[in-house]
């Protein structure tokens, strides 16, 4: 079974330009996430979708970043513009409706400099 | 909100050996699951443990929901083992969104 799909694997930009990252979650899950990791903490949740519809993005800047799932499959995160606190690892990770068991992708690590 | 604390922060150990990794919240939760993050940044989950004992491997993991905490246990540790251990809990105010500990680095030597 394949698992989470995510590219890029590794991206470097600088402050005030744009990114944007893709996800494709495992076949069947409904339930999509964006999740945010700085270095030396856990993941943060950004924003949840199920199928095509957005469940929660409270955590979500959205003067800045953006996400859309179209379809119900794959989704796209984008940062516009990007600030130096933005260096992280973004993760996408989906399940079967929850309370179900998350899986990930391998992230992609974002450098602003 | 929820707060989820893990014990210890940071852990060292020899090849073969034992030990026991904490996971306290401080609220009711729906589920809790336990993520191993390798030196590559590769989450991967290891369980999904409500309440009970699961085991799969050397590794396995309690979690007594009407005291709120849960331990992984993991034995004849491996070098392999090594990375961050996170705990995440489904708090029942949050509504089906995880929130994770601030992880335990555990670090197998030769």
């Amino acid at each position: 079974e394949a698992g989470v799909a995510q590219s890029p694997r590794y991206k470097i930009i600088e402050k005030r330009q744009s990114v944007a990252f893709w996800c494709n979650p495992i076949s069947g899950h409904a339930t999509l996430y964006w999740y945010q990791q700085i270095l030396g903490q856990g993941p943060k949740l950004l924003i949840q979708f199920q199928n095509n519809g957005v469940v929660d993005d409270s955590q979500l800047p959205k003067d800045r970043f953006s996400a859309e799932r179209l379809k119900g499959v794959d989704s796209t995160l984008k940062i516009q513009p990007a600030k130096l606190e933005d260096s992280a690892v973004y993760l996408c990770a989906s399940s079967l409706p929850p309370p179900e068991k998350l899986f990930f992708g391998s992230g992609t690590q974002l450098s602003v400099l | 909100g929820i707060q989820v604390e893990q014990s210890p922060p940071d852990l060292i150990l020899q090849e073969g050996a034992n030990s026991t990794l904490r996971c306290n919240f401080s609220d009711s939760v729906n589920n809790l699951q336990w993520f191993h993050q390798n030196p590559w940044g590769q989450l991967i989950n290891l369980f999904y443990i409500p309440s009970g004992t699961k085991q799969n491997g050397r590794l396995s993991a309690t979690t007594v929901a009407t005291e709120r905490y849960s331990l992984l246990y993991i034995s004849s540790s491996q070098t392999t083992d090594s990375g961050v251990y996170f705990c995440a809990v489904d708090w029942w105010e949050y509504g089906n969104k995880l929130v994770f500990g601030a992880g335990t680095i555990l670090r197998v030597k030769s």
